[in-house]
């Protein structure tokens, strides 16, 4: 079973910063909370991914709480092209590296 | 960098023949490749974890005899679903685990193969 639960959808304004939560109260410590996101029909993309820090890159940052039971993704500023469902994975630091995909929240930016 | 491959993008079969579908890491090498199968409006569903040189590990309830899993090289993996039936019809899914810095990290995805057996 995933460990990870999202929002189902959630719309966004386009050019306004999109947060997208998930929680994930049984993760353990050695496992790091990722962030994906698949376009209709096409494979999933990586975004980014953290372990106990927030983390930023080109495409988003990532907020995780201190007791990292819960976390953030956000896109700051939202484009049309962002219209995806976002997947928020926990994988082990070792071992099988597999993911287990939670259901996703499905993203829609209005223009 | 960490492009994955597949190949077909899409292949329609009749029922009872055997369909292969190629996944390759196009520019590093990937000592695991994973296999998923998504049906409409469904998640990702992990089938197997397939390692170069040894047996897939597949996940409960999915027939290894069913979805034959080789990864002959550190850049190849197929997927061969033998005696298709239009059950089996939904949209095939490799990633490859790449290496990033001094530590092995995300997995990169394919762009996906779409099955549909008549």
């Amino acid at each position: 079973d995933a460990k990870t639960t999202q929002p189902p959808s959630m719309d966004c304004a386009e050019g306004r910063a999109a947060n997208l939560p998930c929680n994930h109260s049984t993760i353990s410590g050695n496992e790091y909370v990722y962030w994906y996101r698949q376009i209709h029909s096409q494979g999933p993309q990586y975004i980014i991914h953290g372990l106990k820090n927030n983390e930023t890159n080109e495409m988003a940052s990532l907020i995780i709480t201190e007791d990292r039971k819960s976390s953030t993704l956000i896109l700051p500023h939202a484009t049309l092209r962002d219209t995806a469902v976002y997947y928020c994975i926990v994988r082990l630091t070792s071992g099988t590296y597999k993911y287990i995909f939670g259901t996703g929240t499905r993203l829609k930016v209005l223009a | 960098g960490a492009v994955v491959s597949q190949h077909p993008s899409r292949v329609i079969c009749k029922s009872g023949t055997s369909v292969k579908i190629e996944c390759r890491s196009l520019d590093f090498q990937a000592t695991t490749m994973f296999w998923y199968r998504q049906f409409p409006k469904q998640s990702l569903m992990l089938m197997a974890t397939s390692n170069e040189g040894s047996k897939a590990t597949y996940e409960q309830g999915v027939e290894k005899d069913k979805f034959l899993i080789n990864h002959a090289s550190l850049t190849l993996s197929t997927l061969t679903v033998t005696s298709a039936h239009p059950e089996d019809s939904s949209f095939y899914i490799c990633s490859a685990r790449a290496r990033l810095g001094n530590s092995y990290n995300e997995q990169f995805f394919g762009p996906g193969t779409r099955l549909t057996v008549l």
